[in-house]
């Protein structure tokens, strides 16, 4: 069965410097997202993208993060310049359509800022 | 704001049927209920969805009451890989973007 698949699976970064995490999405699908999940708290939305660009976004998604589809497979999220509370794990997803179409996780690039 | 509610914990025997409820009071007209899983460290993974219709698959069904109002989540031979936490999530057929509560933290025990 297809899968999203993120790299890399743990991140380890300093504060202030750039972070980019990746993600393969399942191939047919045409909207990407990224979330995020703050060890032991809920999963949070960031961003939506669809035909090259962002469709929504949470207000966690400010001018220090970035999404890009750089080519027809990768899915980015950059990160400029890390704070501490930027550590998460950060999950990709993908889907079909938009709407009612299930949404396909990753199992996630672990981030930790130091 | 939280659109369902959901019970924080349950248990389950193995082997048994797992009940997860999940009220969603306010729901209307056009938002579909929606069911993901999150095993511990991993990525939310979809199990179902519905608008008004009972729905099965080959991992779970979904009982909507008639009103809509609240719904449940059977997983009819629960196993120890079921043991996750649950999330019911509504969502309009527009939406993009799923708002993950706490859910239930489902535990099964052999």
């Amino acid at each position: 069965e297809p899968e999203v698949t993120q790299t890399p699976s743990h991140q380890v970064t300093q504060m202030g410097q750039e972070v980019i995490l990746r993600c393969v999405p399942i191939s047919n699908h045409l909207y990407f997202y990224w979330y995020r999940q703050i060890l032991g708290q809920k999963v949070e939305f960031l961003v939506s993208f669809y035909n090259n660009e962002i469709s929504e976004k949470s207000e966690i998604f400010d001018d220090q993060f970035s999404v890009e589809r750089p080519d027809g497979s990768n899915f980015t999220l950059k990160i400029r310049s890390t704070k501490l509370e930027d550590s998460a794990m950060y999950f990709c997803a993908s889907s079909e359509g938009g709407g009612r179409s299930p949404l396909h996780f990753g199992n996630g690039t672990r981030l930790t800022v130091t | 704001d939280a659109k369902t509610t959901q019970p924080t914990s349950m248990d389950c025997a193995e082997g048994r049927a797992a009940n997860l409820p999940c009220n969603h009071s306010t729901i209307s007209g056009n938002e579909y209920v929606y069911w993901y899983r999150q095993i511990h460290s991993q990525g939310p993974q979809y199990i179902i969805h519905g608008l008004k219709n009972n729905e099965t698959n080959e991992m779970a069904s979904l009982i909507i009451t008639e009103d809509r109002k609240s719904s449940t989540l059977i997983l009819p031979h629960a196993t120890l890989r079921d043991t996750a936490v649950y999330y019911c999530i509504v969502m309009d057929n527009a939406g993009n973007m799923l708002t993950f509560g706490g859910g239930t933290r489902l535990m099964v025990k052999p």
